[in-house]
């Protein structure tokens, strides 16, 4: 049974950098084939896929936001990871991690505010 | 690749066939799947490369389509179906479409 959940820190203030893990079970991210992708959603709006990262160490991100994204992943501990630099308002959103297309996680809301 | 979504809201009543678009702004090439989400819950797959149902999913769902012009089909409207729609692409890059709120009329 695959299953996902997020965490993070919930609450930051612009300018800081916003890191969150994904922590998962029910599959290996050293497995052939396995991606951990890392998508947003603010609140009553559409979904923005960010990054993925695959079994091999493969890395994409999204164009618009490569700069500020950094995407990785502990295979012994089940685990990815997102760091987001210089986060502002408009970062605040709830975020999923998915493997493949499939299987999502709950998702964890994060709120920039000053 | 952009993709858009249309109609962005659309009402019908149960037992309806109801058609939801999503166009891409370059060939997919039958890479794309289809999410529904509920208030307050995660995105559910329902169909990937385009045609394909998840495992679960009841088969009044059905996807089809090539190039860039695909179509999410439903073939007898339940309550349960409200939600809202996203298209999704993963052929190049990977992008969401904007999302059809689908309502009971």
């Amino acid at each position: 049974q695959v299953t996902l959940k997020e965490s993070g820190p919930g609450i930051l203030q612009p300018s800081q950098t916003l890191s969150l893990t994904c922590s998962f079970s029910g599959f290996s991210l050293s497995t052939s084939g396995i991606c951990v992708s890392w998508i947003r959603q603010p609140s009553g709006k559409g979904l923005e896929w960010l990054a993925t990262i695959c079994w091999e160490d493969s890395k994409g991100y999204n164009p618009s936001l490569k700069n500020r994204l950094t995407i990785s992943k502990d295979t012994s501990n089940n685990q990815a990871f997102l760091k987001i630099t210089s986060v502002d308002t408009v970062d605040t959103a709830i975020y999923y991690c998915a493997q493949g297309i499939g299987y999502w996680g709950q998702g964890v809301m994060v709120t920039v505010s000053s | 690749i952009q993709l858009t979504q249309s109609p962005s809201l659309l009402s019908a009543s149960v037992g309806d066939r109801v058609t939801l678009s999503c166009k891409g702004s370059q060939n997919i090439n039958n890479y794309l799947a289809w999410y529904q989400q509920k208030l307050g819950e995660a995105p559910k797959l329902l169909i990937y490369n385009t045609n394909s149902l998840q495992t679960g999913i009841p088969s009044r769902f059905s996807g089809s389509g090539s190039g860039t012009d695909y179509t999410l089909t439903i073939s007898s409207l339940q309550p349960e179906d409200v939600a809202t729609y996203f298209c999704y692409q993963y052929n190049n890059g990977n992008t969401f479409g904007a999302g059809t709120k689908l309502e009971l009329k």
